[in-house]
């Protein structure tokens, strides 16, 4: 079974500063990773996604993750901050291959100060 | 293509109650998936759909708890005799074959008091 740990339930970056969300994942076979985006009282939006071949992943809204297979890590990224990044995001792994269940981690509320 | 989309979007019911809500995938999407989001905590699986098969049921579901999707189209979660700790999000996604990566509803938001 697959599981995924997201570090720092709450992050705070001041508008225009890098923004890093961790992700750790845990898994016996290669996985498939998944960042989503969940704005309050809304579904959740896939912002990326890393399934083969290169492991620097880029996503919607400037956001980039770097699968790293030999830190079992998917951090996500983005150079600066923006006021409309406040949300919570959520790192996510199934197995590979035909169906295989997503399972999402406890997710990253990110506050973006002016 | 009009996205995911779940009724109601907020449900009050009193304990004991049964309730249902609907969720209408992207009409190309043949698997279909029924979470549940607890406040601070990341969704948890409880079913998934290919076509009008439900291949996965998670021990989340208990016997309160009842899934269909007739015809491979819309999906209903119907849960029975609700109690205080039903309340949470209901979100449906819905994928196509080899595609991976869901696309969700807006949830329907769950409150027994």
């Amino acid at each position: 079974a697959q599981s995924v740990t997201q570090l720092g339930s709450h992050v705070s970056v001041s508008e225009g500063a890098l923004v890093l969300l961790r992700c750790n994942y845990s898994s016996s076979v290669p996985p498939y990773l998944f960042w989503y985006v969940q704005y309050p009282n809304q579904g959740l939006q896939l912002l990326l996604k890393y399934t083969t071949g290169a492991t620097l992943v880029k996503g919607i809204n400037g956001f980039e993750a770097e699968f790293k297979k030999s830190e079992t890590s998917f951090h996500l990224t983005k150079p600066s901050a923006h006021m409309s990044d406040a949300a919570e995001y959520f790192c996510a792994v199934s197995g590979t291959g035909g169906y295989q269940k997503v399972t999402f981690g406890t997710g990253t509320k990110l506050q973006v100060i002016p | 293509d009009t996205g995911v989309s779940q009724d109601p979007r907020h449900k009050i019911t009193k304990r004991g109650q049964n309730v249902t809500f609907r969720c209408d995938p992207i009409s190309e999407h043949n698997r279909l998936y029924w979470y549940r989001q607890t406040l601070g905590q990341g969704p948890e699986f409880l079913t998934y759909f290919q076509n009008e098969a439900q291949l996965e049921k998670s021990r989340l579901l208990s016997d309160r708890f009842s899934a269909e999707r007739p015809k491979g189209s819309f999906s209903t979660l119907e849960i029975q005799r609700t109690e205080q700790g039903d309340s949470a999000m209901y979100l449906c996604a819905s994928s196509s074959q080899g595609n991976y990566g869901y696309t969700f509803g807006s949830g329907t938001r769950l409150t027994v008091v």
